[in-house]
């Protein structure tokens, strides 16, 4: 059965404080791998990942895919009290698209 | 542009009662899907629709039916509502492969 496993679960770091958030996949027909933010309400987007090796950068956030290993993460550096949110992956594989539990991520002043 | 809407934003029901998830897309997108959320679960897949007149079952799909009205509507029916349906459904329409799913605002709806 396809699964996506994110680690931690949970994580509470300072400001200032670098991250690295994991994602793990088995998914069958894999296409591409996603990761959004979500804070009070819906999701929103953050990079979309379909060639290994190959980073995608956003201001402080960076993520990259491995396909032989079958893992992303997800770097975010200096860490802001505005970072704090719930961070999820999703694969998408042809069909539907699954997500990871997720990870909630607490920066304190 | 609105996106996704989907109504209503909160409902409480009483356990048995049927209620209908209504979501609409005006993006022209072939697939929609409904995922619920609980605490420490993520977003779980309950059914999806790949196209119009299509739906597949996702990861939960016990306890709900879906219908794909047209290309832009995908209707979410409990028709027995149960405690364990507590949760934050979300709807979200997607254009296909290499593309970002666009959420919907998310129903919160408890069960007593």
């Amino acid at each position: 059965e396809d699964k996506v496993v994110q680690s931690p679960l949970s994580l509470v770091v300072h400001e200032g404080d670098t991250v690295t958030l994991n994602c793990s996949y088995e998914v069958t027909n894999f296409r591409s791998l996603l990761w959004y933010k979500q804070e009070k309400k819906a999701p929103t987007f953050l990079f979309m990942l379909t060639s290994s090796g190959i980073e995608k950068k956003s201001g402080r956030l960076s993520s990259i895919l491995d396909k032989k290993e079958l893992f992303s993460i997800l770097n975010i550096t200096a860490t802001q009290t505005g970072d704090s949110a719930i961070y999820l992956c999703a694969s998408y594989n042809n069909n539907d698209m699954r997500f990871g539990a997720g990870t909630r991520l607490t920066v304190k002043p | 542009n609105a996106g996704v809407t989907q109504t209503p934003k909160f409902q409480v029901l009483k356990t048995g009662q049927s209620m209908t998830l209504q979501c609409a897309q005006d993006m022209n997108h072939n697939s929609m899907y409904w995922y619920r959320q609980d605490p420490g679960m993520g977003l779980r897949l309950i059914y999806y629709s790949a196209s119009e007149g299509t739906t597949d079952k996702g990861e939960v799909p016990n306890g709900y039916n879906v219908s794909r009205l047209n290309k832009r509507e995908f209707s979410l029916r409990l028709e027995s509502a149960a405690p364990s349906q507590t949760s934050v459904y979300f709807c979200a329409s997607w254009r296909g492969a290499y593309e970002k799913l666009f959420f919907g605002s998310g129903t919160q709806l408890s069960v007593l």
